[in-house]
């Protein structure tokens, strides 16, 4: 595979439930990155990581939970969400992190939670 | 970042070509200029960079001026497959944080 996957592509889930998207990206690329976006909204950062350590926190509630295994490899665990947190999440990466470089998207995973 | 601005919907018929101008004002020394595309349900994709004058690829054009306060995305001769929201970002390509945001954008929509 190449570029950048992210898994599963829909989820739905109560907000009792503990879920966990998976992103993982084959370009080398140095850094990760989470967005939410909700319907007709922007694009929101959440969360980004550069050479596996978390740079950016962009005031996300705690019930989102990052984790950046290795290089290749980023998760996004959930738990006790609400229904506003319903969107679609993206993974990007980056050759590196700073915001101008050009930044590689997955397909995003459509979340719905009831 | 230096804050971007553009508008927030264009409307073009299939074959004419699109200028999106995007005004950025604060625009820093070492501010890149960069574009990207975004379909519905799907992530942006990169579309053009450039840090001055002008820049082409396959796909569009990117005008600079000399002040650099501005930007114009150039397409050519659209089809109904680039109905999308077309994003300008102004930022560094090292440092500046990672305060990246995409905006509104502009949705072009195209007709037949």
């Amino acid at each position: 595979e190449t570029g950048v996957t992210q898994t599963p592509r829909h989820l739905v889930m109560g907000m009792t439930n503990k879920k966990s998207l998976k992103c993982e990206q084959h370009l080398g690329h140095n850094a990760m990155y989470w967005y939410k976006q909700s319907a007709k909204k922007p694009l929101e950062l959440m969360f980004v990581y550069s050479l596996e350590e978390r740079v950016e926190n962009n005031s996300v509630p705690s019930r989102f939970s990052p984790e950046c295994p290795n290089s290749s490899h980023l998760f996004l665990h959930l738990h006790t969400l609400q229904p506003e947190d319903s969107a679609l999440y993206l993974c990007a990466s980056s050759q590196d992190d700073g915001p101008g470089n050009e930044q590689f998207f997955g397909p995003g995973t459509r979340l719905t939670v009831l | 970042l230096a804050k971007t601005t553009q508008p927030i919907s264009m409307d073009s018929y299939e074959g004419q070509e699109v200028n999106i101008t995007c005004s950025h004002n604060n625009i820093a020394t070492n501010d890149y200029i960069t574009w990207y595309q975004q379909f519905p349900s799907q992530g942006p994709r990169f579309i053009i960079q450039g840090y001055k004058t002008k820049v082409t690829n396959e796909v569009a054009s990117l005008f600079i001026p000399a002040d650099r306060k501005s930007s114009t995305l150039s397409l050519p001769r659209v089809s109904l497959s680039d109905t999308a929201v077309y994003y300008c970002l102004v930022a560094p390509l090292t440092g500046g944080g990672n305060k990246l945001t995409f905006g509104t954008g502009t949705q072009l929509k195209v007709e037949l």
